[in-house]
């Protein structure tokens, strides 16, 4: 059965700090793995995805994962926060055939970004 | 702005009840689906609609009942809720159901609030 964990509730960065949201997964089958954002009162946004074609993912606003089986992590990643980065961030497994209809998401990491 | 469109955006009702919660979308997309979220915790999926057919009902209480009139329009008709039913429940749409490549897209929510 796939899962993912996400490791730390709520992380606090600098504005222009790196930005480190850790995520591992575990799956009995190879992973589809995704990273969505939720912005206060909105929805979710799909930030970047792993489907196995590269083990480097890069996203929308400067964000990028990288894929380490060895490891089973999927950890998100952002040079330089900004203070419109704050939000929650979730990281999901697919739960069968990579469709992103049927995931399960982690607890999810809310960002903070200090002036 | 999003491109799926959810009314109404705030809603309060009692335990005897019936109402209905409306979503749109006009990107062509062919499955769409409900999701439920409590304060701090990931979404969970509901339903999902593939080709205006119901195709997964994740053992909802029958107090929730979907209805897709047409590929554009997903209802949530609710009836007899309890007060943990209070929730932001997000509807969302792909163009498939089963491709890794169809990402979703989220509306920003209803917030029912049961009383």
């Amino acid at each position: 059965a796939q899962s993912v964990t996400q490791l730390g509730s709520h992380v606090s960065v600098s504005e222009g700090a790196l930005v480190l949201l850790r995520c591992n997964y575990s799956s009995s089958v190879p992973p589809y793995l995704f990273w969505y954002v939720q912005y206060p009162n909105q929805g979710l946004q799909l930030l970047l995805k792993y489907t196995s074609a590269a083990t480097l993912v890069k996203g929308i606003n400067g964000f990028e994962a990288e894929f380490k089986k060895s490891e089973t992590s999927f950890h998100l990643t952002k040079p330089s926060a900004h203070m419109s980065d704050a939000a929650e961030y979730f990281c999901a497994v697919s739960r069968r055939g990579g469709s992103q209809g049927n995931l399960i998401f982690g607890k999810g990491t809310k960002l903070s970004v200090k002036p | 702005d999003t491109e799926v469109t959810q009314t109404p955006k705030h809603l309060v009702m009692g335990m005897t009840n019936k109402k209905s919660l409306k979503c749109e979308q006009h990107m062509g997309h062919r499955a769409m689906y409900w999701y439920k979220q409590k304060a701090k915790k990931p979404p969970e999926l509901m339903f999902v609609y593939s080709y205006e057919k119901l195709s997964i009902n994740e053992s909802v209480p029958s107090r929730f009942s979907p209805e897709c009139p047409n590929s554009s329009l997903l209802n949530l008709h609710l009836h007899a809720l309890q007060p943990e039913d209070s929730a932001l429940y997000l509807c969302a749409s792909s163009q498939e159901a089963r491709s890794y490549n169809s990402p979703l897209h989220f509306g920003n929510g209803t917030r029912l609030t049961v009383t």
